[in-house]
């Protein structure tokens, strides 16, 4: 059963960049797409963005559109998602979720997004 | 983008008791790609159901999806102790990026 393995807790200052790491553990990537999304303290999920390996593209979302970047390295299986000139509102769980993803007609799967990663807490503050 | 606002923000429920979350979406949304997640303190959402009303691997039968077009419903049949925690829809288009979630539904004890 594939697991996504996700990097530990980070603490930046406001300006830094971060970068996070998910790894899928007894799987790969092929035919699957990688979500990031993330939830502030008490709050709802909010997506992130999306990178399709085998396509190497990335789409992210508009409010982040600018300090996000996102890539894959198939080889090992991993994601990773890097946030550039944070902000204490970028204080949040940040988790990647999996989603198959048919490479001949560029659509997903209809069987939603699993697994999910555990989940990395990104604090910022100065 | 398609927004989802789900309904009530939180609801007050007895174990035993039958649960009904509601979801309704800005503008039409297909069912195939219309989830519903678990979420509890500290943990990672957990899919439940796809496309509406396919359970997902594992997901007990008293957790059941229905619906189409812009209203759709999440019904636990009888509510277990693990039960009560959030609950969040998503619909996402057929081809990236397009995704949103609600805003999710807590499942409290009364």
């Amino acid at each position: 059963q594939v697991q996504l393995v996700q990097s530990g807790a980070e603490v930046k200052k406001p300006g830094s960049s971060v970068k996070v790491s998910c790894k899928a553990s007894g799987g790969t990537f092929n035919n699957y797409a990688i979500n990031w999304v993330r939830q502030a303290p008490g709050q709802g999920l909010e997506w992130v963005g999306v990178i399709i390996p085998i396509f190497h593209t990335a789409n992210y979302s508009q409010k982040l559109q600018g300090r996000l970047t996102m890539n894959a390295d198939e080889s090992t299986s991993t994601a990773y998602m890097e946030l550039s000139s944070l902000r204490s509102e970028d204080t949040a769980v940040y988790f990647c979720a999996r989603a198959r993803f048919w490479s001949g007609s560029g659509t997903y799967d209809r069987r939603g997004f699993d697994p999910w990663g555990q989940g990395t807490l990104v604090t910022v503050s100065s | 983008e398609i927004v989802l606002t789900q309904s009530p923000g939180t609801l007050s429920l007895s174990p035993g008791e039958r649960a009904t979350l509601s979801c309704r979406a800005s503008q039409r949304v297909s069912s195939s790609y219309l989830a519903w997640y678990q979420q509890k303190p500290g943990q990672a959402p957990r899919l439940l159901i796809y496309a509406a009303s396919n359970r997902a691997t594992g997901i007990p039968d008293r957790f059941s999806g229905s619906g189409s077009g812009t209203d759709f419903t999440l019904t636990i049949s009888r509510l277990e102790p693990e039960d009560f925690a959030v609950y969040y829809c998503q619909q996402y288009d057929r081809s990236p990026p397009a995704l949103s979630f609600g805003g999710g539904t807590k499942v409290e004890i009364k």
